[in-house]
């Protein structure tokens, strides 16, 4: 079974730009979560969608923002870029609601310059 | 606001035990899990205590006491390929995870 597959794995972007990020669960998973890891801030929470639905959001600016399709896969857009949101971005797939495992991809590693 | 707090590096020697300690600070708190991540690598899900006590999964033992918000990582008979950075989350609602830190583990021969 195929882990969860994150594209691209590295893109350059300038200040004021925007970028669409991508994310594939693991097959038969419906819950995905986006984190954003950077070394001042550790891992934190961006949104998670089910089904199609953002259930949790965390607190990040409107910049931010996600969807998910009807077959899972869910994407992520930052509008507007700051250097500040040079960062891994990590997707991660959990089989159901209330899961205890979350699965993670690789990430997409942004850099603003 | 949600807060937790683990210590920042620890060092240790092939063979050995070694405890990360996790302290949180949170509301909405369904457990408490357990994460490791490879430099450049994706964390991986390493154990998780809804309930009060101690899980064991092979070198590696996860405990939590709710009533004091702590819960520790044990690692034992420590290898090379141990070191890593762990980090403990809570599971908030839904698969919200809240992360501390992390702990950045290094195991020398």
């Amino acid at each position: 079974k195929a882990g969860v597959t994150q594209t691209p794995r590295y893109l350059i972007k300038t200040r004021g730009q925007q970028v669409t990020l991508s994310c594939s669960p693991i097959s038969g998973h419906r819950s995905v979560s986006w984190y954003q890891q950077t070394p001042g801030q550790g891992l934190q929470f961006l949104f998670e969608y089910f089904s199609e639905t953002q259930r949790n959001k965390g607190n990040f600016p409107g910049r931010f923002s996600g969807r998910q399709f009807s077959n899972s896969r869910s994407e992520m857009n930052v509008s507007t870029l700051e250097l500040g949101d040079s960062a891994l971005y990590l997707c991660a797939s959990s089989l159901d609601q209330g899961e205890n495992i979350q699965y993670f991809g690789a990430g997409t590693r942004l850099s603003v310059l | 606001g949600q807060s937790l707090e683990q210590p920042s590096e620890v060092t240790a020697v092939e063979g050995a035990i070694v405890q990360i300690n996790c302290t949180y600070q949170t509301s909405g708190f369904y457990g408490l899990s357990w994460y490791q991540q490879h430099d450049g690598g994706a964390p991986t899900f390493l154990s998780y205590n809804a309930l009060d006590g101690l899980e064991e999964t092979g070198r590696f033992s996860s405990f939590l006491s709710r009533s004091d918000s702590y819960g520790y990582l044990l690692l034992q008979e420590l290898q090379m390929k141990d070191s890593a950075s762990y980090f403990c989350a809570v599971n908030n609602a839904g698969n919200m995870l809240t992360f501390g830190g992390g702990t950045r583990l290094m195991v020398k021969p």
